[in-house]
């Protein structure tokens, strides 16, 4: 079946450090694939997405391209702040017969920025 | 985008209760799901809730536990029944418009005692 592993956590990071997370999956067909991120006390929010190989997502300093050929999805940001301190999840989306959608997650991981 | 809110948005609840949570998305979607994130874990797909027909549940997840109606295009309640502490989770409505996203919940969070 679908599978999403996530890079072992927790992370930490100064300030204005590269973050990379590493995202790679398991799928038939061809897959959306995306990343929410899940602040402390909230739900999950989307924060970015690609649906075809080579497409890259991004939102607020956050980047990730769909790689086909190594079936990943790595989250970058050039310079975290304190505010990205949150749990990161990546989630791949496969269209299943009968148009019934299902999302498979990651395991999550979980980054702290200090100051 | 869709907003969803939830409500209660957490519980204490005693064992062998049940819990109601009530999830109401601000316009019509197609498609509605609940999901369980069990502390420290990701998040784990309960069941579709289907409007006008009886919800599609995951391997592991039975009507009689987590009984599911979904009676328009924006309103879902998933019952808990029969609490346990192994039910102390987060539960989390979401909703697809059709396309491939979906939006999230604030989330219940429940304690058994």
């Amino acid at each position: 079946g679908d599978s999403v592993t996530q890079m072992e956590g927790p992370v930490t990071l100064s300030e204005e450090a590269f973050l990379t997370i590493n995202c790679t999956y398991t799928a038939t067909g061809y897959p959306s694939l995306f990343w929410y991120v899940q602040y402390p006390g909230e739900g999950l929010q989307l924060l970015l997405k690609a649906t075809k190989a080579d497409d890259k997502g991004s939102n607020k300093g956050f980047e990730a391209t769909y790689r086909k050929e190594t079936t990943s999805f790595h989250l970058e940001k050039g310079s975290v702040q304190v505010s990205d301190s949150a749990v990161y999840f990546c989630a791949l989306f496969a269209s299943l017969t009968g148009a019934n959608s299902k999302l498979t997650f990651g395991k999550g991981i979980t980054l702290s920025v200090r100051p | 985008s869709a907003v969803i809110s939830q409500k209660p948005s957490r519980d204490i609840c005693q064992r062998g209760t049940s819990l109601t949570i009530q999830c109401q998305v601000d316009s019509q979607v197609t498609m509605m799901f609940w999901y369980r994130q069990q502390p420290g874990q990701s998040l784990t797909l309960i069941a579709t809730a289907n409007q006008g027909s009886e919800a599609t549940y995951e391997s592991g997840f039975v009507i009689d536990k987590f009984p599911i109606s979904r009676p328009n295009l924006t309103f879902s309640t998933l019952t808990v029944s029969n609490l346990s502490p192994e039910d102390s989770s987060i539960y989390l409505c979401s909703a697809g418009t059709g396309e491939d996203e979906q939006y999230f919940g604030p989330g219940t969070r429940l304690t058994v005692t």
